[in-house]
């Protein structure tokens, strides 16, 4: 089972940033959270993932909190094309024990 | 720099006969493999994963299977498939790095008619 909860739908004007919020109270000191989003008939893209500190990279932002209970990914501008499921991911360090589960994830709508 | 690839992209099958997906993977050593599948509407399941040569974990009983014939290849099979069987199937791979990342395919819809 997954174990993050996010808003099942979201809405975002094009051109606002959108902010996409995560709950992950039961994540462990070793677990890393992970973001990645699929848009429709697409394989899951990896955006961005961190452990401790804020993250940011070309697509996004990612704000942890500092228990790590929970966590928010922000784009900054989002457009027609960010419309897409965002997963939001816990998972420990080494993978091969821990394959990547996917929960519901939160379907963002950007609109114009 | 890594690639994966997986076939064929699309396909139609009659239920009872059998399956063969084939995912590779370039320019890494290796790799955890993973299948997953998403029937329509619903979310990523986890089907196989893989560490190694010949190492398959199963996440959900059913009548599919999984091979590791060689370090970067995964197969899925089945011997004869059901309705049910019908999705999107994902095949995907990371490394065992301290917060590695997990890389998706692009993807093969089977539909069992």
């Amino acid at each position: 089972d997954a174990k993050t909860t996010q808003p099942t739908s979201m809405d975002c004007a094009e051109g606002r940033a959108a902010n996409l919020p995560c709950n992950h109270s039961t994540i462990s000191g070793n677990e890393y959270v992970y973001w990645y989003r699929q848009i429709h008939s697409q394989g899951p893209q990896y955006i961005i993932h961190g452990l401790k500190n804020n993250e940011t990279n070309e697509m996004a932002s990612l704000i942890i909190t500092e228990d790590r209970k929970s966590s928010t990914l922000i784009l900054p501008h989002a457009t027609l094309r960010d419309t897409a499921v965002y997963y939001c991911i816990v998972r420990g360090v080494r993978s091969g024990n821990t394959p990547l589960v996917f929960g519901k994830g939160t379907r963002l709508s950007v609109i114009a | 720099s890594q690639t994966i690839h997986q076939w064929p992209a699309t396909l139609v099958q009659p239920v009872g006969s059998p399956l063969s997906l084939e995912c590779t993977v370039e320019g890494t050593s290796n790799p955890n493999l993973y299948w997953y599948r998403q029937a329509a509407g619903r979310g990523l399941q986890l089907l196989f994963y893989s560490v190694g040569i010949g190492q398959i974990s199963s996440e959900v009983p059913q009548n599919l299977s999984a091979s590791r014939p060689q370090d970067r290849q995964f197969i899925l099979s089945s011997k004869k498939l059901l309705l049910s069987d019908s999705g999107f199937y994902l095949c995907a791979w990371d490394t065992d790095l301290l917060g590695n990342t997990i890389y998706f395919g692009e993807g093969s819809w089977l539909t069992v008619v």
